[in-house]
């Protein structure tokens, strides 16, 4: 398996408290992705990053933020967390070029009461 | 945003059988790429197919691409019960001034091998 660790691996939180979930790499790769999973929705892109202190917002960013200081490390953060955010949510990371793979991590699975 | 869609949304077969799942997408692409998910895990990229790609073979797994009908294909023979979980297409699409490739995902086809 590729070298990524989620933490924590379960979380249950309330509504209003901020969280942080955590993803590490190993393998060096330039970019990360956070992706939040939902039943009937699949997977669906949050942030990603292209490089230390470069991200971007995917499809469904409202409510989270991220920080990449480290190569790495990839941090998603909710700032005020609310009952629509409880999801299971996944890091990958992927090397640079057109035509490679995504690595996932086992996920973190969050809930928010 | 294009999407990759699979079909069968859940698939019930005898072990030995051959599974075949599809998966539609809207606009061109570089390339599409199989991942499974077993339960309580993350995804597992299977195999890569390439747009100038027609067929892709890799163990028991068998890919087809379609470009002409942005459909895809995905044929697992011989299928065992350690087949069981999700399957779900991804499709490329690069993104913003930076030249980052994201990955549509589509909802995933649940497939259960009975012994």
């Amino acid at each position: 398996d590729a070298g990524i660790t989620q933490s924590p691996r379960h979380k249950v939180t309330e509504t209003g408290t901020p969280v942080t979930l955590r993803c590490h790499q190993t393998e060096n790769h330039r970019y990360m992705y956070w992706y939040r999973q939902d039943p009937g929705h699949g997977l669906r892109l949050i942030h990603y990053s292209y490089g230390v202190k470069d991200t971007d917002k995917g499809e469904v960013s409202d409510g989270y933020s991220v920080s990449r200081s480290k190569t790495e490390d990839f941090l998603l953060t909710l700032e005020s967390a609310t009952s629509s955010q409880t999801s299971v949510y996944f890091c990958a990371i992927k090397q640079g070029g057109p035509n490679q793979p995504q690595h996932f991590g086992d996920g973190t699975r969050l809930s928010i009461l | 945003s294009q999407q990759g869609e699979e079909d069968p949304q859940a698939l019930s077969i005898q072990e030995g059988e051959n599974a075949t799942m599809n998966c539609s997408y809207k606009t061109s692409i570089n390339n599409l790429q199989w991942y499974r998910q077993n339960s309580g895990r993350g995804l597992v990229h299977l195999i890569l197919i390439r747009s100038n790609e027609r067929e892709k073979h890799s163990g028991r797994l068998r890919v087809t691409l379609d470009t002409s009908k942005k459909s895809s294909s995905l044929l697992i023979t011989a299928s065992r019960a350690a087949d069981t979980a999700s399957y779900f297409c991804a499709t490329d699409e690069v993104v913003g001034s930076s030249g980052t490739y994201k990955y549509i995902f589509g909802t995933g086809t649940r497939l259960k091998v009975l012994a």
